[in-house]
């Protein structure tokens, strides 16, 4: 059973950047057909897709977040992990990493989600 | 604003049947498959429908999807108080900016 877990600062300010690393832990993250995923919900918001990556490194981003966005992924750690600099107020958002499945075309695996506030 | 469109809510008394609308475009559900997902309060979101109308495992079949031209549908029947909970839609989206999109969900009360 693949089981996914974010961590990170809960609080950030203003203009920096926002580092979030994922841990796969049940399975390993080298596994062929699989990409490994952000996503945020705004407080009161739907759910927006930030970007994934492939174990070779292959990255998708979000073009609405493109220029600010980083995911990658440490197979010798079995972990990913997303990078958003020039940080606002509106980033404050709950931030899920996910493995998106290439044969089921979906979202199969969340982690539990990690709250992140940006404020001075 | 979300992509796809989503009532911002639903109810119904357990036992009846209850469904869901997400409305895209034919960019995204009306050239790809839908998927559902349940969060539950305090939860990870959990893959309820994945290509329109399959069920991982696990999953009850009182849950089914389905989808027709740009819109689709999530239908809970025989619902049960432990259903409560927050449903969105999901589909890829070919426009010129390629990527996923969700509705901005549908909270479901269990009357």
């Amino acid at each position: 059973q693949v089981h996914l877990q974010e961590s990170g600062p809960g609080l950030v300010k203003p203009s920096q950047t926002l580092s979030l690393t994922c841990t796969v832990s049940g399975g390993s993250i080298s596994s062929a057909g699989y990409y490994w995923s952000w996503i945020r919900q705004h407080p009161g918001k739907g759910l927006e897709w930030i970007g994934y990556s492939y174990y070779s490194g292959s990255t998708y981003y979000n073009p609405s977040l493109n220029s600010r966005v980083t995911v990658s992924v440490d197979t010798s750690k079995n972990q990913f992990s997303l990078k958003l600099n020039s940080l606002t107020a509106a980033d404050t958002a709950v931030y899920y990493c996910a493995r998106c499945s290439g044969s089921l075309h979906a979202f199969d695996i969340w982690g539990q989600g990690t709250v992140v506030t940006v404020s001075s | 604003q979300s992509v796809l469109t989503q009532p911002p809510s639903a109810s119904g008394t357990p036992g009846q049947r209850v469904t869901i609308s997400c409305s895209g475009t034919s960019s995204n559900i009306g050239s790809n498959t839908v998927n559902w997902y349940q969060v539950l309060p305090g939860t990870a979101p959990k893959l309820l429908i994945y290509r329109n109308n399959e069920r991982p495992s696990g999953v009850p079949d009182r849950f089914s999807g389905s989808k027709s031209g740009t819109s689709a549908s999530l239908a809970i029947s025989g619902l049960q108080s432990e259903d409560e909970a927050d449903y969105y839609c999901a589909a890829w989206d070919d426009s010129l900016n390629v990527h996923w999109v969700f509705g901005g969900g549908t909270k479901l009360t269990v009357l």
